[in-house]
Order: C-alpha cells, then sequence, then structure tokens
C-alpha cells in the first residue's frame, strides 16, 4: 500500500525558531513535493526533487530550503520561523517517468508559528 | 493567467444526486495529465481519476467520471449518487509534460467545497 509519511500532524513553533518537516515515502519514488496551503490559494508548491540530492524551486521558496540526502526523505527547513509561514503544509512523492504521474500524499503538517 | 481555474468555491448536493464540479484549464502543450483529488477535513490529498491528453474515452473510476472536453479546455468531474462521505475539498490539477525531469510537477486550482446534505 502506497505510503507517505510526514513526521507531525500538528506543530507550534516561536517566531525566529528553526523548524524541520520531515517526509518519508515508502514507494521508491524518484520525485518529492512539498507544498503550502492556505485558504482561497489552493496548493502552492515550495520545492521539488526529482533524485537524491537535486531540488528545483517551485513557485514561493522563499524563507524555506530543502533536503533530500536519501531516496525515501525530503525535509522542508524553515530557518527563521515566521508567523506568515502558519499554514498547512503537504508532502507529496510520484515516479519520475510515466504518462500519469500521479502523485501520493501524506496527511498534512499544521503548523502555527506564534 | 491562471492554469487551473475551479470557479466554484463552494456547492451542495443532495444526497443520492449527482453533481458536477467544473474545472477549466489551459497549456500549449500537446501531451498533459489531469487530475482530481479529494482532500476531507482530516487534511490527506486523496487521488481520485486521472485523464490522459490522448485518451479517447473519458475516464470512469466507480462513482467518478470525468467530463474531458479537449477542444473547450474543460475536465469537470462528475460524482453520481453522491454520499454523506463525499462532503470535501475537491482540487483539479495538471501535469504538462511527459519525459522530463518537471513532468512530475502539477498545477492545482483553488479547489471547490462540496457539501452534500443528508
Amino acid at each position: 500500500d502506497v505510503k507517505v509519511t510526514q513526521s507531525s500532524r500538528y506543530l507550534v513553533k516561536r517566531t525566529g525558531e528553526k523548524v524541520f518537516l520531515e517526509c518519508v515515502q515508502d514507494m521508491d519514488h524518484e520525485n518529492m513535493f512539498w507544498y503550502r496551503q492556505d485558504p482561497g490559494l489552493g496548493l502552492r508548491l515550495i520545492y521539488f526533487s526529482y533524485d537524491v540530492k537535486m531540488k528545483e524551486k517551485g513557485d514561493i521558496p522563499e524563507g524555506y530550503s530543502v533536503s533530500r540526502e536519501k531516496k525515501e526523505r525530503f525535509s522542508l527547513i524553515l530557518e527563521s520561523a515566521s508567523t506568515n509561514q502558519t499554514s498547512m503544509y503537504l508532502c507529496a512523492s510520484s515516479p519520475l517517468w510515466g504518462t500519469k504521474n500521479i502523485q501520493y500524499f501524506g496527511a498534512g503538517t499544521r503548523l502555527s508559528v506564534l | 493567467a491562471q492554469k487551473i481555474t475551479q470557479t466554484q468555491p463552494g456547492m451542495f448536493v443532495q444526497e443520492k444526486e449527482a453533481v458536477t464540479l467544473d474545472c477549466t484549464y489551459d497549456t500549449s502543450d500537446q501531451s498533459y495529465g489531469l487530475f482530481w483529488y479529494k482532500q476531507p477535513s482530516s487534511g490527506e490529498m486523496i487521488f481520485l481519476i486521472y485523464q490522459g491528453s490522448y485518451d479517447e474515452q473519458n475516464a470512469t473510476e466507480g462513482r467518478y467520471s470525468l467530463n474531458f472536453q479537449k477542444a473547450r479546455k474543460s475536465a469537470n468531474l462528475v460524482i453520481s449518487a453522491s454520499q454523506l462521505g463525499d462532503s470535501a475539498m475537491y482540487f483539479c490539477a495538471m501535469r504538462e509534460g511527459t519525459w522530463d525531469t518537471n513532468a512530475g510537477k502539477s498545477t492545482f486550482g483553488d479547489g471547490t467545497t462540496l457539501t452534500v446534505k443528508p
């Protein structure tokens, strides 16, 4: 069964803290993604990775960085959390090649920055 | 210009009736894919149905069907015999291209919240 696991469902952090959001997939997918979801704005791509140590900026990379040291794990890092980064964060994975490239999502992490 | 447009922020449907959720898209690629996802209040995005740009027949998955009108660039989701558990937010998404490293990227619409009334 397909599985994408995000380390936390809910997270509360303080302004200025360094925050790590972890995502692990067990489907041997090449692609992994981090999205941010805010009401009325749909899903916005922060970063994606198509291979180990490879990363590409998405639509809203400012204030975020990522790390992919192993194929199954993709981490999103907020170097210095700010209140405008309070949001729902979704991780997804998909195969690199193929006609469908269906993305499979984790359960999401609701981050509050106080 | 927005690549995926979902014009219905919210929809209501009576239980057991059919409902259509609208999605229009914009692309100059010949090869692309269209997806619908469901997001219940729990937050997890669930893949529902896929339509490829070269598929001649409309995709169907159980009670879900995709009304694909290529010339009009629309990919509406039809849910037949609505159930209370169908209440959720629904997202339309598009993948452009096929065989490059950007092929996995998808663009999502803003979503439609569907409420099924008993």
